[in-house]
């Protein structure tokens, strides 16, 4: 059972465009979402994560928002630069279950920032 | 220099062998997990491990082992049991206390069947 759905699959933008992803969970229990960042050949890496007591997370040219009684949350990149071209993932866990940091991911989209 | 290795990068395997991809942390993290990664499928857990010498079965642990002997290794054995073994494999890990849960991934194992 998939429990975190991500769109779209891949994202074409211009240089200096917003880039936008989305995801939506169904696990009610999840408090912890996370958005890695990875490129060709290489693992991911963390890129912003929120906790659902916050409806919005900036860092920098990234945003996360996060709406709880819809249970999606999203990725925004602002001003979006050639070098951002990668691959996204959205995931979710569950803080303090046995299972430790279990991370459950989305299917990923693929970047494109043309200059 | 504090990180997580993968090894080999490029593995190729003819149909019927087993293979071990290896994973070692020198980050003192307790938890660590084997990921396989398909074209538009995401990222799937295999197995994972909090402490030595035990380990649970992810959402697709069918034709893989593992072992948890130490701390900072946990080696991937793909069978001949997997029936679609070709992949890009992932390890991570993550310290067990802390806030945050990130989970820090290596540069992967790329494994083709030939």
């Amino acid at each position: 059972q998939q429990q975190v759905k991500q769109s779209p699959q891949s994202l074409i933008v211009q240089k200096g465009g917003i880039s936008i992803i989305n995801c939506a969970y169904e696990n009610t229990a999840f408090d912890y979402f996370p958005w890695y960042q990875q490129f060709p050949g290489k693992g991911p890496a963390l890129l912003i994560a929120i906790r659902p007591d916050v409806s919005e997370k900036k860092e920098g040219r990234f945003t996360i928002s996060f709406n709880k009684s819809a249970k999606q949350f999203s990725l925004h990149i602002m001003d979006s630069q050639p070098g951002d071209s990668a691959t996204y993932f959205c995931a979710a866990s569950k803080e303090g279950e046995t299972s430790g940091s279990r991370l459950t991911f989305g299917e990923g989209t693929q970047l494109t920032v043309n200059p | 220099d504090g990180g997580i290795t993968q090894s080999p990068k490029y593995l190729f395997r003819k149909e019927g062998q087993n293979v071990t991809l290896s994973c070692e942390q020198n980050l003192n993290h307790d938890a660590m997990y084997w990921y396989r990664q398909d074209p538009g499928q995401g990222l799937r857990l295999i197995y994972y491990s909090q402490i030595v010498n035990d380990f649970q079965k992810g959402d697709i642990a069918e034709g893989y082992s593992v072992s948890r002997e130490k701390k900072e290794s946990f080696p991937l054995t793909v069978t001949s049991a997997q029936k679609n073994p070709t992949a890009f494999y992932l390890c991570a890990s993550t310290p067990l206390a802390g806030v945050g849960n990130e989970q820090f991934f290596g540069p992967g194992t790329r494994l083709t069947v030939l």
